[in-house]
């Protein structure tokens, strides 16, 4: 089936430790994304990609890298400087020049 | 100002009910506007989408911009407990750019 996969669903890990979560997309999508997630928050965009091997910061990308290797992966590392990690992590791909993105069904982060 | 203003809610109607559901925005170079339906612990799904002043209907669902005003709506007629979950809209100015996000309204219908 033809879509956006993350993984995993559901994450624990502990404070200061970094945690590497993963998107993969067989859409032949140009684009992908990171949103994050929180009560009362609406989705906030962390980093973005257009093309392989490149990506740019969004709004709150402090705390977090992506890399851009193959198109169909866009894989977010969440580091120990990221402040409040804690959070419902949506990634995304669109078609270039398309107006509308697609989402995969989310990772949970939980860091104790 | 926030580029995209959303109530929150949460919404609770009686089914069969008409919903209406609202966003403004503040910048006038924004042409497309679209809204998502989001369930419970699960990623965004694209409902509506729509690049002009006026109404698009979709079955139950009636998406409305007026640029103008900067005002978008979503409407859905004989709502339904399916219908239950946080709706968010989304606006982009160009094809380029990324979507803005309201902070979505969560809808409960109750049977």
């Amino acid at each position: 089936d033809g879509g956006i996969t993350q993984s995993p669903k559901y994450l624990f890990r502990k404070e200061g430790q970094n945690v590497t979560l993963s998107c993969e997309q067989n859409l032949n999508h140009d684009a992908m994304y990171w949103y994050r997630q929180d009560p009362g928050q609406g989705l906030r965009l962390i980093y973005y990609s257009q093309i392989v091997n490149d990506f740019q910061k969004g709004d709150i990308a402090e705390g977090y890298s992506v890399s851009r290797e193959k198109k169909e992966s866009f894989p977010l590392t969440v580091t120990s400087a990221q402040k409040n990690p804690t959070a419902f992590y949506l990634c995304a791909s669109s078609i270039q020049g398309r107006n509308t993105i697609y989402f995969g069904e989310g990772s949970w982060l939980t860091v104790v | 100002q926030k580029e995209v203003e959303q109530d929150p809610g949460p919404l609770s109607v009686p089914e069969g009910a008409i919903v209406s559901l609202n966003c403004t925005y503040s910048n006038s170079a924004f042409q497309y506007f679209m809204w998502y339906r989001q369930y419970s612990r699960k990623g965004p799904e694209l409902l509506m989408y729509t690049y002009s002043s006026g109404n698009k209907e979709d079955g139950r669902f009636t998406a409305q911009v007026d640029k103008s005003s900067k005002y978008i709506s979503l409407f859905i007629r004989d709502s339904q407990p399916s219908d239950s979950a946080t709706y968010l809209c989304a606006i982009r100015n160009s094809g380029n750019t990324p979507l803005v996000f309201g902070k979505g309204t969560r809808l409960s219908v109750i049977a």
